[in-house]
């Protein structure tokens, strides 16, 4: 079956460290591969996806690359502010049921001044 | 804006009571989904519909029940909260084809004492 495992936390960086999150999956067929961010006290929000190989997601200077030979999907940014301490998920969706996410267990961030 | 809504942020129900959870998305989506959270454990998946009237287990779906009588509505109903119910409740909604994701609501953090 489908699985994501992403690093375990908590993460701690101060403001302007590079950040690296590791996922890497399981999946059959051709997933497509998600990260969603939840700051303190909402719901998930879509932050990047991609859903070819060699795809990379961005935004808000978040990046993430599809690599199909490694089956991973790490999330990086160059330059981590306070206001991105939340929660960071990784998900799939793949096979028969196309339209059901898997998620990783979420990875905290703690970004300090 | 897009949104799918939770009725409640918060609630606080007594065990033994019979506990309704509303959700509601306003894209004409196809397909929606319970979640809970809990620390340590990610999100686990309750049950998810993929049309009116239509329903599916997830991961956990003993002591719960859900209705889709319209496809802007899912309700999880808790036949008879107890005390390991206490947990963030995520609703989310995604279209019917693969690949795009979901999109959460706010979530509802219930307690049963």
């Amino acid at each position: 079956g489908n699985s994501v495992t992403q690093m375990e936390g908590p993460v701690t960086l101060s403001e302007e460290a590079f950040l690296t999150i590791n996922c890497t999956y399981t999946a059959t067929g051709y997933p497509s591969l998600f990260w969603y961010v939840q700051y303190p006290g909402e719901g998930l929000q879509l932050l990047l996806k991609a859903t070819k190989a060699d795809d990379k997601g961005s935004n808000k200077g978040f990046e993430a690359t599809y690599r199909k030979e490694t089956t991973s999907f790490h999330l990086e940014k160059g330059s981590v502010q306070v206001s991105d301490s939340a929660v960071y998920f990784c998900a799939l969706s793949s096979g028969g049921s196309n339209y059901k996410l898997t998620f990783g267990k979420g990875t905290l961030l703690t970004v300090n001044p | 804006d897009v949104k799918v809504t939770q009725s409640s942020r918060y609630l606080v129900k007594r065990t033994g009571e019979k506990v309704f959870l509303e959700c509601v998305q306003d894209m004409d989506h196809e397909n929606m989904f319970w979640y809970r959270q809990d620390p340590g454990l990610g999100l686990r998946l309750i049950y998810f519909s993929y049309d009116v009237k239509m329903k599916e287990k997830g991961d956990i779906p003993e002591g719960y029940s859900v209705s889709r009588e319209k496809k802007e509505r899912f309700s999880l109903i808790l036949e008879s909260a107890s005390t390991n119910q206490t947990s963030m409740y995520l609703c989310a909604s995604s279209p019917g084809t693969g690949g795009l994701g979901y999109t959460f609501g706010s979530g509802t953090r219930l307690t049963v004492v």
